[in-house]
């Protein structure tokens, strides 16, 4: 079956405690990128990846890493863990556009994480 | 970025009945896509429209997309249980592959 799947789907950690949210998709998709969802604001895009190797920000960066050293696997890498960083996390993952081609984005199911 | 803003914020409706959802942009859309959202589940897509004017159905679920390409709607005519859910549209920023996300239409279909 064709998904995204992300571990863990939740988390309660502390300020300050490193922590990776893992995202893998098995469609051998080259774009990846990861989103956060808060009350009111829909989801504001992190980072994204287009291909290995190849990172860049998103609107919202501060305070996040990722990596992208396969084409399946997009970890985010919270380095410092603050409150303001507690939220729904999703990856997404889709085929690189060509032209004007829309292609679909397919989301994972979610990893809401909490900072105490 | 383009601010994406989506009325109403919350729609409470009885089975049956009929209602639309709108999704009002600043400046020309390139192209819009509509997501639904799932408690537990991350957003899946409904429809992309690209062409001014264009509409699409998807069952009881009309897309129409602004003949200015700023604004779209979404129409559910008689409204099931089943279609309860997060309702958000998303502008696909070509090239980046981006989507910028509307705050959403948060749907409630009561038996």
């Amino acid at each position: 079956e064709a998904q995204v799947t992300q571990n863990p789907r939740y988390l309660i950690t502390v300020t300050g405690k490193k922590l990776t949210v893992t995202c893998s998709q098995n469609m051998n998709h080259e774009y990846m990128s990861w989103y956060r969802q808060d009350p009111g604001l829909g989801l504001r895009q992190i980072y994204y990846s287009m291909n290995v190797e190849v990172t860049d920000k998103g609107d919202v960066p501060e305070g996040y890493k990722v990596s992208r050293k396969e084409k399946r696997n997009f970890p985010l890498i919270l380095e410092s863990p603050s409150p303001n960083q507690t939220s729904l996390y999703f990856c997404a993952s889709s085929l690189r556009p060509r032209g004007t081609r829309t292609d679909t984005q397919y989301f994972g199911p979610g990893t809401r994480l909490t900072v105490l | 970025t383009q601010l994406l803003e989506q009325s109403p914020q919350f729609l409470s409706i009885q089975e049956g009945e009929n209602l639309t959802v709108y999704c009002n942009s600043s400046s020309v859309f390139s192209s819009l896509q509509w997501y639904r959202q799932e408690p537990g589940e991350g957003p899946v897509l409904l429809v992309t429209v690209v062409t001014g004017g264009e509409v699409k159905k998807l069952k009881r679920l009309t897309f129409q997309f602004g003949d200015a390409r700023k604004d779209s709607s979404l129409h559910i005519t008689a409204a099931q249980p089943g279609d309860t859910g997060l309702y958000l549209c998303a502008e696909l920023i070509q090239g980046a592959q981006k989507l910028v996300f509307g705050q959403g239409t948060r749907l409630t279909i009561n038996p």
